[in-house]
């Protein structure tokens, strides 16, 4: 089972901000925040990642309460090409191990012009 | 460009079948992984594998086995494909224990009439 929650949709204008909001309360201490992302007919990609500190990327930036028990990912200028399916994953970034990342439903975000 | 190829993007097979889902990657990644994605249920772990020879089990295996001979080839096997076996299958690959950097293929949309 996932061990996230998220909204299942979210609307946002173009241009704006979108901020996609993630439930994690079980989160382990080991354990990453991650985000991917897929657009329509494609694969998921990888998007950013963080453990406890703010993380920005040129694709976005991912805010992490201290307590670690949620996180939202920023968009900073929305566009059309941003409309996606948004999955909020924790998993171990294990180097000795591997654990498969467990995807939920995600949010589906819409970006209207 | 890196890159994971899928052989198909479309496929119909009939009831009873065996299907061969081809997955290769270019980036000499050890881990990869079978997906399945079908409406309202998100993406499912079929099997994955993080080096040549070595295969484990997903949280849906049922009715699927995996191949993989070459590193950078992983092949999903439906031994006797079902009707509910119609679904869009997703391969991914990433290094060894890094879960941040999946790459995904476009995925195969399978059609078992």
């Amino acid at each position: 089972d996932a061990k996230t929650t998220q909204p299942p949709s979210m609307d946002c204008a173009e241009g704006r901000a979108a901020n996609l909001p993630c439930n994690h309360s079980t989160i382990s201490g080991n354990e990453y925040v991650y985000w991917y992302r897929q657009i329509h007919s494609q694969g998921p990609q990888y998007i950013i990642h963080g453990l406890k500190n703010n993380e920005t990327n040129e694709m976005a930036s991912l805010i992490i309460t201290e307590d670690r028990k949620s996180s939202t990912l920023i968009l900073p200028h929305a566009t059309l090409r941003d409309t996606a399916v948004y999955y909020c994953i924790v998993s171990p970034e294990s180097y000795s191990g591997n654990t498969p990342l467990v995807f939920g439903k995600g949010t589906r975000l819409s970006v209207i012009a | 460009d890196v890159k994971v190829t899928q052989s198909s993007r479309y496929l119909v097979k009939r009831t009873g079948e065996k299907v061969f889902l081809e997955c290769v990657q270019d980036m000499d990644h050890e881990n990869m992984f079978w997906y399945r994605q079908d409406p309202g249920l998100g993406l499912r772990l079929i099997y994955f594998s993080y080096d040549v020879k070595m295969k484990e089990k997903g949280d849906i295996p049922e009715g699927y086995s995996v191949s993989r001979e070459k590193k950078e080839r992983f092949s999903l096997i439906l031994e006797s494909a079902s009707t509910n076996q119609t679904s869009m299958y997703l391969c991914a690959s990433s290094l060894l224990g890094r879960t941040y950097g999946y790459t995904f293929g476009s995925g195969t949309r399978l059609t078992v009439v």
